[in-house]
This record gives C-alpha cells, sequence and structure tokens, in this order.
C-alpha cells in the first residue's frame, strides 16, 4: 500500500485558514469515511486531532475541522495561531483492517 | 488516563532482530475494542503504520513489513511486543505504541490512535 500524498509543507499569517490535503484512492479514503488526523511537535507523540473524516476529540479546539471529497480528505485551521506550527499527518483505513500514513505535512506560522 | 510506554534496546546490530516491549497502564488491553499498534518513523520522516495486534492474538500487518514483523500480547502483564528481524540501518527509527480503537459499542467501525507513547528510539548499527 503506498502512503497517501500530502504537501511537504504550508504556511499561513496568525488568524488565516490553512487546508492541508490528503489524497489517496478508491482503496482507502474513497472508500471509507476511516480518515484520521494528528498533529506532531518536534520529539513529540502525535496528538489525535480528527477522526472519521470531520469529527473532533474533546479538547481538541474548534479551529480544526475537517472533511471529504472523493478520494482526497482535508485539514482546515482556522483563525491560525502560532501554537498551531507543527507537523500534521493523515492517516487512513485501506482494506483488510490495514492502515496507512500520509507523508506528512509541515505547518509554518509566519 | 491510559498511559503507553515503550522498552527495550537502543541499540541493535545488522542483521539482528530488534525487540520493543509496550506496557499499558490506566487500562486493560484486554478490551475487546482495541488494537494494540506499532508504528515507526524514521529520522526526519513521517510516519508508517507497522502493524497491531487485538487481545485475542489476532494480528494485521503492514505489507511491507510483514514477512520481519511478529507483533505479540501477554495479557497477564498488560504488554504488547514488537519483534523485527533481519534489521538494516534503514530499520533506524523511533518506535511508537498506540492504542488503536477499532469499533465502538454499536459496533460502528473507528480506526484511529487515541492513546501514544512517547517513543523510543532505535539505532540499527554494527
Amino acid at each position: 500500500q503506498s502512503a497517501l500524498t500530502q504537501p511537504a509543507s504550508v504556511s499561513g499569517s496568525p488568524g488565516q485558514s490553512i487546508t492541508i490535503s490528503c489524497t489517496g484512492s478508491s482503496s482507502d479514503v474513497g472508500s471509507y469515511d476511516l480518515v484520521s488526523w494528528y498533529q506532531q511537535y518536534p520529539g513529540k507523540a502525535p496528538k489525535l486531532m480528527i477522526f472519521e473524516v470531520s469529527k473532533r476529540p474533546s479538547g481538541v479546539s474548534n479551529r480544526f475541522s475537517g472533511s471529504k471529497s472523493g478520494n482526497t480528505a482535508s485539514l482546515t485551521i482556522s483563525g491560525l495561531q502560532a501554537e498551531d506550527e507543527a507537523d500534521y499527518y493523515c492517516c487512513s483505513y485501506v482494506r483488510s483492517t490495514t492502515l496507512v500514513f500520509g507523508g506528512g505535512t509541515k505547518l509554518t506560522v509566519l | 488516563q491510559v498511559q503507553l510506554q515503550e522498552s527495550g534496546p537502543g541499540l541493535v546490530e545488522p542483521s539482528q532482530t530488534l525487540s520493543l516491549t509496550c506496557t499499558v497502564s490506566g487500562g486493560s488491553i484486554s478490551s475487546g475494542a482495541y488494537y494494540w499498534s506499532w508504528i515507526r518513523q524514521h529520522p526526519g520522516k513521517g510516519l508508517e503504520w507497522i502493524g497491531y495486534i487485538h487481545y485475542s492474538g489476532t494480528t494485521y500487518y503492514n505489507p511491507s513489513l510483514k514477512s520481519r514483523i511478529t507483533i505479540s500480547v501477554d495479557t497477564s502483564k498488560n504488554q504488547f511486543s514488537l519483534k523485527l528481524s533481519s534489521v538494516t540501518a534503514a530499520d533506524t527509527a523511533v518506535f511508537y505504541c498506540a492504542r488503536a480503537l477499532a469499533y465502538d459499542s454499536s459496533g460502528y467501525w473507528k480506526y484511529y490512535f487515541d492513546y501514544w507513547g512517547q517513543g523510543t528510539l532505535v539505532t540499527v548499527s554494527s
């Protein structure tokens, strides 16, 4: 199974909105509403930000939202803050109870 | 609060077998809805799902690593383990253990990682 495709980097200014895409195929993202997103600071473990495409765990800011269209899932961060600067990874259920991650996107807050 | 902690050698010689254990506290590994997972991250790179195990012993592996992986569970110790054989320098990575929620009480699929260990760096070198 191939890694999901994410842009290597995105950037935005404080207060702006940014969107990170996660492109898969009809075998993964396109077939299952089982996409999750993780935030990772350097040297730290990833943290769950979005599950099942668009659901937020308790405690995650409502500035984070998720969506999906066809084979592409997206993570949108609105009202960008300095603390949002991190790496972001998508993950999708593939088939036969396996999972695949995206390559990761480095978010820079200008 | 569930906590996971990886343990094992930080240095493994090439061609040997990498062995790591994840100890789960604050919850039972024998809960049916969860798959206990291993994920790795090569230095400066992205996350790679290695595989996971249900407390019943059922395993699911990344097809690209399947021939070299064994994941096992010890419910009496609330631990699960990873063995990766025939390692090379390309296997140098931070290894994370994590809990994946597979389905909810109604049986609906979930498949996301809700708790992670802090990660442990394993270097393959002679």
